[in-house]
């Protein structure tokens, strides 16, 4: 079946470290990624997505590369900061279903 | 962006008893919602899938019977969770999904209901 795979969390950096986030996925087919971020308090926001192979979703200095050779989508920032602070979900959608992983609590700290 | 929200934000009652949630499209129309449960520490898993004005589509292991849901119009739909018991309490999620050009579509998360049943 489909499934998506991300790291636990909490992940602690201070300002301006480099993130990354695993995500890897078991999909039938060619799945669309996605990762999303909840702020405390608030729904869940789409971040960035990507639709096919070697497709680069990118967003307030987010990035992620769809990697069909190792059904990867990993998250990536150069310099967080303080204000990213909230759990990211990947997920996958094959129809207008999305699958989720189980979330990612980041925390910068200044 | 298009803003979703959901009432209450966190509820309490006894075992036994029926809960009502609702979720709201505030300046969009939605023809379809999604309800989602998330326990601690895990992801979001969809219960259902809502639409306007026919009964919700429901996930394998998802019981009909105990989570009611009602879209009787477009920007409102309702999740009420009958009978409740404590391994009911966890934290519900709606999102409304919108129809952008071009045929691709988009998904609106609301903040999400915590419910807890004593």
């Amino acid at each position: 079946g489909n499934s998506v795979t991300q790291m636990e969390g909490p992940v602690t950096l201070s300002e301006e470290a480099f993130l990354t986030i695993n995500c890897t996925y078991t999909a039938t087919g060619y799945p669309s990624l996605f990762w999303y971020v909840q702020y405390p308090g608030e729904g869940l926001q789409l971040l960035l997505k990507a639709t096919k192979a070697d497709d680069k979703g990118s967003n307030k200095g987010f990035e992620a590369t769809y990697r069909k050779e190792t059904t990867s989508f990993h998250l990536e920032k150069g310099s967080v900061q303080v204000s990213d602070s909230a759990v990211y979900f990947c997920a996958l959608s094959r129809t207008d279903k999305l699958i989720f992983g189980t979330g990612t609590r980041l925390q910068v700290f200044p | 962006g298009a803003v979703v929200s959901q009432h209450p934000s966190w509820v309490i009652c006894k075992s036994g008893t029926s809960v009502k949630i609702e979720c709201r499209s505030l300046d969009f129309q939605a023809t379809t919602m999604f309800w989602y449960r998330q326990f601690p520490k895990q992801s979001l898993m969809l219960m259902a899938t809502s639409n306007e004005g026919s009964k919700a589509t429901y996930e394998q292991g998802v019981e009909k019977d105990k989570f009611l849901i009602n879209h009787a119009s477009l920007t409102l739909s309702t999740l009420t969770v009958t009978s409740a018991h404590p391994e009911d309490s966890s934290f519900y999620i709606c999102s409304a999904r919108v129809r952008l050009a071009g045929g691709k579509d988009t998904q609106y998360f609301g903040p999400g209901t915590r419910l807890t049943v004593l």
